[in-house]
């Protein structure tokens, strides 16, 4: 089935270091979405990517999406303790029958940061 | 304003015996989703609603599983003969846009309802 790869698994850093996550598909996506879990909370939206090569900032956080529209990387600059949890890519492939209104999730990468 | 609220948080069941999950999506957002998401995994599509409509049910594990949402708004997923490997996270999602084969919108996530089964 489709799949979408997420790493690291974990990644552990000192505050105000940067940190990065990368979401990689083997076959191209038609958007992707970046979502974040709290420890013991529930997914929440972050951005949604679209367009080939597309590059988003909020604040601190920038996305990319790749130009083959097959990757994606989440970059956080300067993370602070506030950054702590789960990220996870969420891909979605273009129409192709049956599955096609899923929203395909990484397995996420877990950001500790250390005061 | 409310968001996407689930019911029970918690169930502990015994196996053999069937479980009804609820979710009722923030008022207005016409599709529903169901995901299921294991301890350190991201969540696993399970089924999605346009309005009252099923329009994929294609991530149901098996027959044991099913989902309704008779009136586009309230939704139920029902387990049946529930076994140890249906214990996980269920949770809810609504978007407020009619989702399309191969066009996502953003979703907002309840809490989950952590079945256990004993």
């Amino acid at each position: 089935g489709q799949q979408v790869m997420q790493i690291p698994q974990y990644q552990h850093v000192q505050e105000g270091e940067d940190f990065t996550t990368y979401c990689n598909s083997s076959t191209t996506l038609s958007n992707i979405q970046w979502y974040k879990q709290r420890p013991g909370g529930h997914p929440v939206f972050l951005i949604q990517l679209v367009k080939s090569g597309e590059v988003k900032k909020q604040k601190r956080l920038t996305f990319q999406f790749g130009e083959a529209k097959k990757n994606s990387s989440l970059h956080i600059t300067a993370t602070q303790t506030t950054d702590v949890g789960t990220y996870f890519c969420a891909g979605y492939f273009p129409d192709s029958g049956a599955g096609s209104y899923q929203l395909t999730f990484g397995k996420g990468t877990k950001l500790s940061v250390i005061p | 304003g409310a968001g996407v609220s689930q019911s029970p948080r918690y169930k502990v069941t015994k196996r053999g015996q069937d479980v009804a999950l609820r979710c009722d999506p923030i008022s207005g957002h016409v599709s529903l989703y169901w995901y299921r998401q294991a301890l350190g995994q991201g969540p696993e599509f399970l089924t999605y609603f346009n309005y009252e409509a099923q329009q994929d049910k294609s991530g149901l594990p098996n027959d044991r599983f099913s989902a309704e949402r008779p009136e586009g708004s309230i939704s139920t997923l029902t387990i049946q003969r529930t076994e140890q490997r249906d214990s996980a996270m269920y949770r809810c999602a609504s978007s407020s846009h009619a989702g399309l084969a191969g066009v996502s919108y953003e979703q907002y996530f309840g809490p989950g309802t952590r079945l256990t089964v004993t």
